[in-house]
């Protein structure tokens, strides 16, 4: 079964530290993988997205990295700010144009 | 970028009646697009895929009758809720994936949402 398995689920953490976010999706064929931020009332927005051959990208401070041999992705966030408190999800989508599988997302609160 | 508008961004309604809402793609053309529903503290999960032209497809446990979806041209699907009922209350959110020859497979943008509270 196509799952998606996001860590920690909410994290707390103080103005300008760094921060990691944990993802292990067992979707296969894999095609690609994303990561998104959604604001609490508003819908996702995209921050990166990595192809099966790339294992780093990155968008301003959130750097996101891919390992296809063990199925696992993080995203790191660099010189936290407050408005980086949101829930981030990551999303895989399997080969073709299969239905994408979500994670449940990981709640950040960034603390002044 | 791939811009997709979403209205209305919340709505009130009382039980029993029908709630529409739009979901455009400004600057693409979408013959897919797809609406979620989202409970709080949850992630996003899929209702129905939307066909341009076509029935949409929808997923189990989802009522067809229930939640009408209407993908009557490339930049805009419609979903109505029909005699909505405060167990319907909820954040419904829609995305389009760019069908242009230049775009990527499955490359999707989600709208911003909209917020359903029925009383």
């Amino acid at each position: 079964k196509n799952q998606v398995e996001q860590s920690p689920q909410s994290l707390i953490i103080l103005e300008g530290k760094n921060c990691t976010l944990q993802c292990n999706y067992t979707v296969s064929p894999f095609s690609n993988l994303r990561w998104y931020k959604q604001d609490t009332g508003r819908g996702p927005v995209s921050l990166t997205i990595m192809t099966f051959s790339e294992n780093t990208k990155s968008n301003g401070r959130y750097t996101a990295t891919l390992d296809a041999d063990t199925k696992q992705s993080s995203l790191h966030i660099t010189a936290s700010q407050l408005s980086d408190s949101a829930s981030y999800i990551c999303v895989v989508a399997p080969t073709g144009f299969q239905k994408l599988v979500f994670g449940t997302g990981t709640r950040l609160l960034v603390s002044p | 970028g791939a811009v997709v508008s979403q209205h209305p961004s919340w709505v009130i309604c009382k039980s029993g009646t029908s709630v529409k809402i739009e979901c455009r793609s400004l600057d693409f053309q979408a013959t897919t697009m797809f609406w979620y529903r989202q409970f709080p503290k949850q992630s996003l999960m899929l209702m129905a895929t939307s066909n341009e032209g076509s029935k949409a497809t929808y997923e189990q446990g989802v009522e067809k009758d229930k939640f009408l979806i209407n993908h009557a041209s490339l930049t805009l699907s419609t979903l109505t809720v029909t005699s909505a009922h405060p167990e319907d209350s909820s954040f419904y959110i829609c995305s389009a994936r760019d069908s242009g020859p230049t775009s990527g497979a499955n490359v999707l943008t989600f709208g911003a949402g909209s917020r359903l509270t029925v009383l």
